[in-house]
């Protein structure tokens, strides 16, 4: 059975930082892309970042890029999600999600699993 | 980047009803759009992927059609677990975007 376990989420004061682990377990973890999406209690789905199997392919929505980054460890089936500079906007849960396939380069690519969520609270 | 957008925002329908959700893109996304369901304090669940494909384990009163910018999910017969909100998502070129969501409530 496919299981996403996020964590890491808090309250944690603007500026400061957060790291978000997603533990996967029941498939190949290392042959998958991985995704963050977003979603601000009550609001819509954002999509945050995304890596490729191998991380040779990284994507990250224009409202994080520069201040967040996504990383991956196959052998630990592991994924992560660094968060710097963080902000009053990046209030949100958080949801790791698995994409089917490698990469989405030239591919329909899609999300079949998703965790749980972690929520994350940016306030003074 | 591309945009998406939902119709209608929201719809209030009987059990039974037919319900048809469109999505429009900012530009030509060919079918590299997903729908997906969420129903409060839950994640979301895929439904519909590369446009019209059915992802296992969803009932095939669910279906999608279209390409390029317009494109539709519809719901044959609305069933009481079927209340919800429904969300496109492109991915043909990141940043991957979701549309705002239809939520989809009792009349």
């Amino acid at each position: 059975e496919v299981q996403l376990v996020e964590s890491g989420g808090g309250l944690v004061q603007p500026g400061r930082s957060l790291r978000l682990s997603c533990a996967a377990s029941g498939f190949s973890f290392g042959a998958f892309a991985m995704h963050w999406v977003r979603q601000v209690p009550g609001k819509g789905l954002e999509w945050v970042s995304g890596i490729s199997w191998n991380s040779g392919s990284i994507g990250y929505a224009d409202s994080v890029k520069g201040r967040f980054t996504i990383s991956r460890d196959n052998v630990k089936n592991s994924l992560f999600l660094e968060m710097n500079s963080l902000r009053a906007e990046d209030t949100a849960l958080y949801f790791c999600a698995k994409q089917i396939g490698d990469t989405w380069v030239g591919r329909i690519s899609y999300f079949d699993f998703w965790g749980q969520g972690t929520l994350v609270t940016v306030s003074s | 980047d591309i945009q998406m957008t939902q119709s209608p925002s929201s719809l209030s329908a009987s059990v039974g009803d037919r319900v048809t959700i469109t999505c429009r893109a900012s530009q030509s996304i060919s079918n590299y759009l997903n729908w997906y369901q969420q129903k409060k304090g839950n994640a979301p669940k895929l439904l519909i992927y590369g446009a019209s494909s059915l992802q296992r384990g969803v009932p095939s009163r669910f279906s999608g059609s279209g390409s390029g910018t317009d494109l539709t999910l519809t719901i044959s017969s609305l069933q009481p677990e079927d209340f919800a909100t429904y969300y496109c998502q492109q991915s043909y070129a990141t940043p991957f975007t979701f549309g705002p969501g239809t939520k989809v409530d009792v009349k």
